[in-house]
């Protein structure tokens, strides 16, 4: 079956310390791969994706490359502020009869401090 | 503004006190699906649906129940509500998508539910 694993968190940062969360991911077929974040007290969004190998997705400073070869998709920035402080989740998505179903990771708690 | 709403946000009851939370979107989106956000096991889907009258079990489907008489709202029903099942919904919808293209799924704000 699909899955997805993210490594265990929390993740403790200075602000402006470079981030990466890594993913890994299992699937059959050809998933598309995705990153969302859930800010305290609200439900998740999108923050960035990539639906085929050698993509590099990104967003907000945030950037992620699909590798096929290492069924990888690690989440960087550069320099994190405290307003990234939220809890990322990588995802997979296969069609399933015109619809993408999702499988989440666990989840990964970024905690920035100033 | 285009949105999922979900209510009630916060929840306490008792085991075995049916209950319902609704589910509502504006956006005229095909698929919506609820999820239940548990720590260390992240977020785990417990049922779908992809149109009116269509739905289907998620990875985690018992002891709740759904319906899909409308196209804007899918309310999740829990019959007997049991301990286990304190935890954090989510509602998403998303439309259809064509070919390999991911249409994003959007999230409602959460509904936190305590079963005593």
């Amino acid at each position: 079956g699909n899955s997805v694993t993210q490594m265990e968190g929390p993740v403790t940062l200075s602000e402006e310390a470079f981030l990466t969360i890594n993913c890994t991911y299992t699937a059959t077929g050809y998933p598309s791969l995705f990153w969302y974040v859930q800010y305290p007290g609200e439900g998740l969004q999108l923050l960035l994706k990539a639906t085929k190998a050698d993509d590099k997705g990104s967003n907000k400073g945030f950037e992620a490359t699909y590798r096929k070869e290492t069924t990888s998709f690690h989440l960087e920035k550069g320099s994190v502020q405290v307003s990234d402080s939220a809890v990322y989740f990588c995802a997979l998505s296969i069609s399933n009869s015109g619809y993408s179903t999702l499988t989440f990771g666990k989840g990964t708690m970024l905690l920035v401090s100033p | 503004e285009a949105q999922v709403t979900q209510n009630p946000r916060y929840l306490i009851t008792v085991t075995g006190k049916k209950l319902t939370v609704t589910c509502s979107q504006n956006m005229n989106h095909e698929y919506m699906s609820w999820y239940r956000q548990d720590p260390g096991l992240g977020l785990r889907q417990i049922y779908y649906s992809m149109n009116v009258e269509v739905t289907d079990k998620g990875d985690v489907p018992e002891g709740y129940k759904v319906s899909r008489k409308e196209k804007r709202n899918f309310p999740l029903i829990l019959e007997s509500p049991s301990p286990n099942q304190t935890s954090l919904y989510f509602c998403a919808s998303s439309p259809r998508s064509t070919g390999r293209t991911y249409n994003e799924q959007f999230f409602g704000p959460g509904t936190r539910l305590t079963v005593l």
